[in-house]
């Protein structure tokens, strides 16, 4: 079936504005999760998905940062008013895993690479 | 808090050398762990996981790892380094009583000729 999929896959913007990414989770995949990735740098966990629900948004870096989810379906991340330290690459991925502990695998899109000039 | 460190941010190997990666994690339950590895340019692919059920945990690419709860310790290793396993690797723990995940800062792993 199809894996995760994120769109677009590359986005330049200009420093100041709006941009929206976009991901398409496996169907079925109840949890969700954002990642950041600067150049040369780890994953940076943002926001975690579990249905339409977020119980954890530790991790979106300031209040430019928003994401939502429809469901068990698609989740958008939208980051307003760009700065140049916005640009990552950011991941997106699922997992079958429902609440409660569980050790399923996450499963990654190929990323959204965002350069903020 | 639930977290990840990993030891060294770049390891570098000869081809048929052993590779070890290492990774410490913490956690207040009994943890589920990952290694992912991250080709260039890729997005990330499961390596192998630990659930409990057996300590020495055998993944893909002749990758395992073992976790050594004495030590808080799950430290990947391949016999036999291969120039195709130059890539990024990362560890990873579940933490508390959902799906959440945390992630190490990642290794890259360089492998010379």
């Amino acid at each position: 079936g199809a894996g995760v999929s994120q769109s677009p896959s590359n986005k330049v913007t200009e420093k100041g504005k709006d941009v929206e990414l976009r991901c398409d989770p496996i169907s079925g995949h109840t949890a969700l999760y954002w990642y950041r990735q600067r150049l040369g740098q780890g994953l940076e966990f943002l926001i975690y998905f579990q249905g339409n629900s977020a119980p954890d948004k530790s991790g979106l870096p300031s209040d430019r940062f928003s994401a939502e989810r429809t469901g068990e379906s698609v989740s958008t991340l939208t980051i307003q008013r760009t700065q140049q330290e916005d640009s990552a690459v950011y991941l997106c991925a699922s997992s079958s895993g429902r609440w409660g502990r569980s050790y399923n695998e996450q499963f990654f899109g190929p990323g959204t690479r965002l350069t903020v000039l | 808090a639930q977290s990840v460190t990993q030891l060294g941010s770049h390891v570098s190997v000869s081809e048929g050398a052993l590779v070890l990666l290492r990774c410490n994690y913490s956690s207040s339950v009994p943890p589920y762990l990952f290694w992912y590895v991250q080709y260039p340019n890729q997005g990330l692919q499961l390596l192998l996981k630990y659930t409990s059920a057996a300590t020495l945990v055998k993944g893909i690419n002749g990758f395992e790892a073992e976790f050594k709860k004495s030590e808080t310790s799950f430290h990947l290793t391949k016999p036999s380094a291969h120039m195709s396993d130059a890539a990024e690797y990362f560890c990873a723990v579940t933490i508390g009583y959902n799906n959440d995940m945390r992630f190490g800062a990642g290794t890259r792993l360089t492998v010379k000729p």
